[in-house]
């Protein structure tokens, strides 16, 4: 049973153009998101993440929307570079036991291509 | 600041095998999480350490076991070797406290190859 889904395997755009990475949920008790980018080999990297009291949140040329009523988040680059060619992972977490957790659900990427 | 440091990078086991794997969180990171990227299952979620304790476990069988030391710094191993065990095993660390969600960062990785 697949919680986080990421629909689109991989994404073209044009560098600096806007690149929009979409993830849905089925799972209505997560309330903490991220989205990670990651290099073959390597360990993801934090890019940014949104709590579910909030429905937006930016940093820099990121931005996260987050719909609770859709089980949606997506994930805005602008403008998109050469260098966020990469894999991004959204994921998700939940509290249980009336405390937070760091288990995290990952989704199963999309993989950016930023045409120069 | 340092970041997540995990020890060795790459491994050569044969099936039936034992390995150990090191994690040394960020600097004042109390919560050390595990988790295993194959190509066929994604990245899972294997286990959380706090304070020493096994906060959390994911769906994996008892082979895999885990430990935390008073310093934060943590150790899985994997018992019995299967090839299916062929995975990039990834360790996180977080400041975590038991009211809010912190970010977990990522360390590089450990990559093993059970032959």
């Amino acid at each position: 049973d697949q919680q986080v889904k990421q629909n689109s395997p991989s994404l073209s755009v044009q560098e600096g153009r806007i690149s929009i990475l979409n993830c849905d949920y089925t799972n209505s008790m997560f309330d903490y998101f991220l989205w990670y980018k990651k290099y073959p080999a390597e360990g993801p990297t934090f890019l940014i993440s949104i709590s579910s009291i909030k429905d937006k949140n930016e940093d820099g040329r990121f931005t996260v929307f987050l719909n609770k009523s859709a089980k949606h988040l997506s994930l805005h680059i602008v403008p998109s570079q050469p260098g966020d060619s990469a894999v991004y992972f959204c994921a998700a977490s939940e509290r249980e036991y009336g405390g937070a957790t760091n288990k995290l659900i990952f989704g199963t990427g999309t993989l950016l291509a930023v045409q120069p | 600041k340092a970041g997540v440091t995990q020890t060795p990078r790459y491994l050569i086991k044969t099936r039936g095998q034992q390995v150990t794997l090191s994690c040394s969180p960020i600097s004042g990171h109390r919560s050390v999480s595990w988790y295993q990227q194959t190509p066929g299952q994604g990245l899972q979620f294997l286990f959380e350490y706090f304070s020493e304790t096994q906060r959390n476990k994911g769906n994996f069988p008892g082979r895999f076991s885990g430990r935390q030391f008073s310093n934060s710094r943590s150790e899985m191993n994997v018992s019995t070797l299967e090839l299916g065990d062929s995975a990039l095993y990834l360790c996180a660390s977080s400041r975590h406290t038991l009211d809010s969600q912190e970010t977990q960062y990522f360390g590089p990785g450990t990559r093993l190859l059970v032959l």
